[in-house]
């Protein structure tokens, strides 16, 4: 299957600081890219879709100023959280459509995002 | 607005010993529905999605659009089955909306 990388993998910063994450697709190109948030125990919900060249589409009651989101190419989206607190703290994940897959959604291995 | 209930967060069951697990859901529209499985310490990956009909890993799922249901089933458990499931509904926005999940447990 199609392969979607997160970077970093782990990250901890201070309050009031900005974190970006990037998602990349691998082997292929992704028109359509998707961020979801994880709280331990919990589902995946979804914050944002994240479409090449045209603004994210966020999720009701997911802030786009605080949750940045720019999807300059085909195989890169990134998710910028702007000044972090303990509560952004999370597990966020992305996946990426694969239009030769019957655009079905691969999934990075995630980014554990630990505010101080 | 859509709904996903996976109504166990837990389910231990013997090995060879069958497994159900169950998913309900609730949407307006004509229903496309995933299974997704995280096994530990690996990404989120599809299992299977209804309108393949298809078994992977000998697990099966059919959509009973009488009883809202799309439960995932295998005759005998695998202790390599188990793992965190994800039951998930297609939004008409082309978005996955997942239920809260449900860790099999397969003892040997």
């Amino acid at each position: 299957g199609a392969v979607v990388s997160q970077h970093p993998s782990r990250v901890i910063c201070k309050s009031g600081t900005s974190v970006k994450i990037e998602c990349r697709s691998l082997d292929f190109q992704a028109t359509t890219m998707f961020w979801y948030r994880q709280f331990p125990k919990q589902s995946l919900m979804l914050m944002a879709t994240s479409n090449e060249g045209s603004k994210a589409t966020y999720e009701q009651g997911v802030e786009k100023d605080k949750f940045l989101i720019n999807h300059a190419s085909l195989t890169l989206s990134t998710l910028t959280v702007t000044s972090a607190h303990p509560e952004d703290s999370s597990f966020y994940i992305c996946s990426a459509r694969d239009p030769r897959a019957s655009n079905e959604q691969f999934f990075g291995p995630g980014t554990r995002l630990t505010v101080l | 607005a859509q709904r996903v209930t996976q109504p166990e967060k837990l389910l231990s069951v013997f090995k060879g010993a069958p497994v159900e697990l169950k998913c309900n859901y609730s949407y307006s529209g004509s229903p496309e529905l995933f299974w997704y499985v995280q096994y530990s310490r690996q990404r989120l990956q599809l299992l299977l999605r209804h309108i393949s009909r298809e078994s992977i890993k000998g697990f099966t799922a059919d959509l009973n659009k009488g009883e809202t249901s799309f439960h995932l089933k295998k005759p005998f458990a695998q202790e390599e089955d188990s793992a965190m499931y994800y039951c998930a509904l297609l939004t008409g926005a082309n978005n996955l909306f997942f239920g809260t999940g449900t860790r099999l447990t397969v003892i040997p």
